[in-house]
């Protein structure tokens, strides 16, 4: 019940592309929804999130879709850049077990 | 403002032996976390401190162990290590306001020969 479920493992786009990065969840307790970048050899960075009562966020051209009903969230990037490439780690959180609960994580590649 | 740091970069370290990895909180951030990227197992959460208390604990046997000092940096100590305890420990931290957002530190990589 604890588990992100995160599609698809990679994904290769032409620069200016939309990449969508789905997620899915069963604990009904996650009250905030973070998506982590990831580059070769660094620490994940905090990139967008969203909590359970909104069903949209824009933050620059990252934007998260949110449907509580189908207990899914997904990522789109708009106008890709291959600056964008790396992978992207959607997450789950119970705010006061502190604990983030990730999904396995999507390699995306923009093509020049 | 510096993010997260935590030393070393890389520890070689043979099974059996201990290992001990250090985490430095953004200033005025008063939670830290650790979490392990193992290859193939993903992102999984070990420990929470706040204000000097484990707070929680992820699925991981005693051997995996760490103290939060009264500055706010952090420990983790690694036990009779393994050959699958060879990942990348990363430690993030928080407001302690904010258990949510987690920013994470560059990591230390544990290899296990």
């Amino acid at each position: 019940q604890q588990q992100v479920k995160q599609s698809p493992q990679s994904l290769i786009v032409q620069k200016g592309g939309i990449p969508i990065i789905n997620c899915a969840y069963e604990n009904t307790a996650f009250d905030y929804f973070p998506w982590y970048q990831q580059f070769p050899g660094k620490g994940p960075a905090l990139l967008i999130a969203i909590r359970p009562d909104v069903s949209e966020k824009k933050e620059g051209r990252f934007t998260i879709s949110f449907n509580k009903s189908a207990k899914q969230f997904s990522l789109h990037i708009m106008d890709s850049q291959p600056g964008d490439s790396a992978t992207y780690f959607c997450a789950a959180i119970v705010g006061q077990v502190g604990q983030l609960t990730f999904g396995s994580g999507t390699q995306l590649t923009v093509l020049p | 403002e510096a993010g997260v740091t935590q030393s070393p970069t890389h520890l070689i370290k043979t099974r059996g032996q201990q290992a001990t990895l250090r985490c430095s909180p953004i200033s005025g951030h008063t939670s830290v976390y650790w979490y392990q990227q193992a290859l193939g197992l993903g992102l999984q959460f070990l420990l929470w401190y706040d204000e000097g208390e484990e707070r929680n604990r992820g699925n991981f046997p005693p051997r995996f162990s760490g103290r939060q000092f009264p500055n706010y940096s952090s420990e983790l100590n690694v036990n009779a290590l393994e050959l699958e305890d060879s990942a990348l420990y990363l430690c993030a931290s928080s407001l302690w306001s904010s258990y949510n957002e987690q920013f994470f530190g560059p990591g230390t990589r544990l290899t296990v020969l």
